[in-house]
């Protein structure tokens, strides 16, 4: 079964950055689209950015495009996500999920990791 | 994009059923024949319990069922458990890999 690792969260001031991991193991990591899903306090879930299974194709969510850059390495079998000019409001948990192959027509989150804490304040 | 319209709490005594409804538009639900449902119980990962609108994911009980009518897509679950007791979310994609999520509805076993 697949299974979802994320790291990297943490707290940081506002204009800061960070950089979320996802290791992930169980699957052909390279034939499936991913994606970033988060959790602010006492809010719902949010998708925030997903990406091809090659990496070279991403989309993002209004209220992080520009900021967020989704990546990954197939090699290592590891998902990113580097966060600049983080505000209060990004704050959340990040979950990284794993989506059906790239180009099968099929769009939902079939696996999830636990999730990463980011706290942004100063 | 604004999110799904949920219902923020849905109760009932265990065996009984509840339904949670999740209302988009025609350019989410209405368009595309991908709404996907979530049991999150706080603290752990979100699950996936339906995916195409009303298909189940290996292992998830027949008890959970999806439908959709027009801009709406509902969970209906049967013979509430104790278990079932957690937060539920509904997603429809909307195009360009793009999805939006519902509000969240808690549902409380009594």
């Amino acid at each position: 079964e697949a299974q979802l690792a994320e790291s990297g969260g943490g707290l940081v001031q506002p204009g800061g950055s960070l950089r979320l991991s996802c290791a992930v193991s169980g699957f052909t990591f390279s034939s499936y689209a991913m994606g970033w899903v988060r959790q602010a306090p006492w809010k719902g879930l949010e998708w925030v950015t997903t990406i091809s299974a090659s990496g070279g194709t991403t989309y993002y969510a209004d209220s992080v495009k520009g900021r967020f850059t989704i990546s990954r390495d197939n090699s290592k079998r590891t998902l990113f996500l580097q966060m600049n000019s983080l505000r209060g409001d990004d704050t959340a948990v990040y979950y990284c999920a794993k989506l059906p192959p790239w180009g099968s027509g099929r769009y939902y989150f079939d696996f999830w990791g636990q999730g990463s804490l980011v706290t942004v304040s100063s | 994009q604004s999110a799904l319209t949920q219902p923020r709490s849905v109760s009932g005594s265990p065996g009984q059923s509840g339904t949670i409804s999740c209302t988009g538009t025609s350019s989410d639900i209405g368009e595309y024949n991908s709404v996907s449902w979530y049991q999150h119980h706080p603290g752990r990962a979100p699950k996936l319990i339906i995916y195409d609108v009303n298909k189940r994911p290996l292992g998830v009980p027949d008890r959970f069922s999806g439908s959709r009518s027009g801009n709406t897509a509902s969970l209906t679950i049967s013979g509430l458990q104790a278990d079932d007791e957690a937060d539920y979310y509904c997603c429809s994609y909307a195009g360009s890999y793009s999805f939006v999520f519902g509000s969240g509805t808690k549902v409380t076993v009594l």
